[in-house]
């Protein structure tokens, strides 16, 4: 069964300190992989995402990811964090079916605090 | 272009009372699924609609259900509320094909049982 795993809840980084947060997923395919960011009350914003090609994926306010097959695994970095990146963090796959379906799988999410 | 908008923003509903959210999609989309989110179980996919045809479904009751309307809004509604029924009702919208899977959500729908 496909699942996603976010190995740390929580995290706290000084701010202009650069910064990784860990996900692994289970998919018996290439996955469609997300990464999303959701400040409190509100939704899912979408940061970057993988289908194919090229491993490094940039996305938006300054986040990048690298997909590693052999690690099964999809880490969001940023090099330098912002207070305004305090937020809780998600990454999700895509299920694919013949039908190309709808369905996100989401890790449990890492909380990430951003020291002064 | 407007975002995904949700409607109410915040529900609050008493034990055995029914419920009924309220999904309008961006401008475009014909997909239109729903999550929930809480703080036990993290975000579970309910269900899916394309083409006002339920094409997907998590492993919920039957107490949740869902439709979807000729211009793509989409509606669910829980009957008979439980206590773990409350949490935060997530729906986002997407394009057919490839593009499909790439979600845009919701503000959300906080629900409270009481």
């Amino acid at each position: 069964a496909q699942s996603v795993t976010q190995p740390d809840i929580h995290i706290t980084v000084s701010e202009g300190a650069s910064l990784e947060l860990r996900c692994n997923y289970s998919y018996g395919a290439t996955p469609y992989l997300f990464w999303y960011v959701q400040s409190p009350g509100q939704g899912l914003q979408l940061l970057l995402k993988y289908f194919s090609g090229d491993t490094l994926v940039q996305g938006i306010k300054g986040f990048e990811a690298e997909f590693k097959r052999s690690q099964s695994s999809f880490n969001l970095r940023k090099p330098s964090v912002h207070w305004s990146d305090a937020a809780e963090y998600f990454c999700a796959v895509g299920v694919q079916g013949s039908s190309n379906t709808g369905k996100l799988i989401f890790g449990q999410g890492t909380t990430l605090q951003v020291k002064p | 272009k407007a975002g995904v908008t949700q409607t109410p923003r915040y529900l609050i509903k008493t034990r055995g009372q029914q419920v009924t959210l309220s999904c309008s999609p961006i401008s475009g989309h014909r997909s239109v699924s729903w999550y929930q989110q809480t703080p036990g179980q993290g975000l579970q996919f309910l269900f899916e609609y394309f083409s006002e045809t339920q094409r997907n479904k998590g492993n919920f009751p039957g107490r949740f259900s869902g439709r979807q309307f000729s211009n793509s809004r989409s509606e669910m509604n829980v009957s008979t509320l439980e206590l773990g029924d409350s949490a935060l009702y997530l729906c986002a919208s997407s394009l057919p094909g490839v593009a499909k899977n790439i979600q845009y959500f919701g503000a959300g729908t906080r629900l409270s049982v009481l």
